[in-house]
């Protein structure tokens, strides 16, 4: 099982500002890694695939980054909807694993 | 649009069975894959299952391997989580998602609102 490890665990930014967050595969994954944002009592939505393709209607200022076993997720210029949770998903190899979570939080 | 709906969950007593469903409407659903996440309370993301689109493979996380199984009707838009034997650390918001964008990109691009499963006695 290849096992995904996010930091910081939090992160406290202030509005407007960028935030860069980490996700570490245990193995290659190549670019097989996708993010998700997950608001409080709201299901996860994905924001991208293959490392760095953002999903449909998903804004510009999020941008992913990476390869082999590193991966970034940076949020430019941060908006009031953007705190929440994220997560990486690595789909490289089955059993798909996610990464424990990085809170972004205002500052 | 888009619309995944799951229901069917509840308090169940540990060693108990529970099945929990998902109705899929708003895509071809016979061409997509459909998996299972949970999420305990307070905690983050947990693969489960995933069954293929014409349901002909499925797998498993070890932690639910020979006690869960998954399943879908084609006809009806639906899939279904047979949970059995079940233990407190199982209590948690399952979800149903589509493997979306295509075969090769395993991610799930749409999601259900979530089922909440408390195992307690």
């Amino acid at each position: 099982e290849i096992m995904m490890t996010q930091s910081p665990a939090t992160l406290s930014v202030s509005p407007g500002e960028s935030a860069t967050l980490s996700c570490r595969a245990s193995h290659t994954v190549g670019t097989k890694l996708g993010w998700y944002q997950q608001k409080p009592g709201q299901a996860p939505r994905l924001l991208i695939y293959g490392a760095s393709t953002r999903d449909t209607g998903i804004p510009a200022r999020f941008s992913g980054s990476g390869s082999g076993a590193e991966f970034t997720l940076t949020i430019s210029s941060l908006q009031s909807e953007d705190f929440a949770v994220y997560y990486c998903q690595q789909y490289n190899d089955w059993p798909l694993t996610f990464g424990g979570g990085t809170k972004v939080e205002i500052k | 649009q888009v619309q995944l709906v799951e229901s069917g969950g509840g308090v169940v007593h540990p060693g108990g069975s529970l099945r929990i469903s998902c109705a899929a409407s708003g895509f071809t659903f016979s061409h997509y894959g459909m998996n299972w996440v949970r999420q305990a309370p307070g905690e983050g993301l947990e693969w489960l299952a995933v069954i293929w689109y014409d349901g002909n493979k499925k797998l498993y996380a070890d932690s639910v391997r020979g006690r869960f199984t998954v399943s879908r009707d084609n006809s009806k838009s639906m899939v279904y989580m047979e949970m059995n034997s079940l233990r407190a650390e199982d209590t948690a918001v399952y979800y149903c998602a589509r493997w979306g964008i295509d075969a090769a990109t395993i991610v799930l691009d749409r999601w259900g609102q979530g089922t909440l499963v408390t195992v307690s006695s």
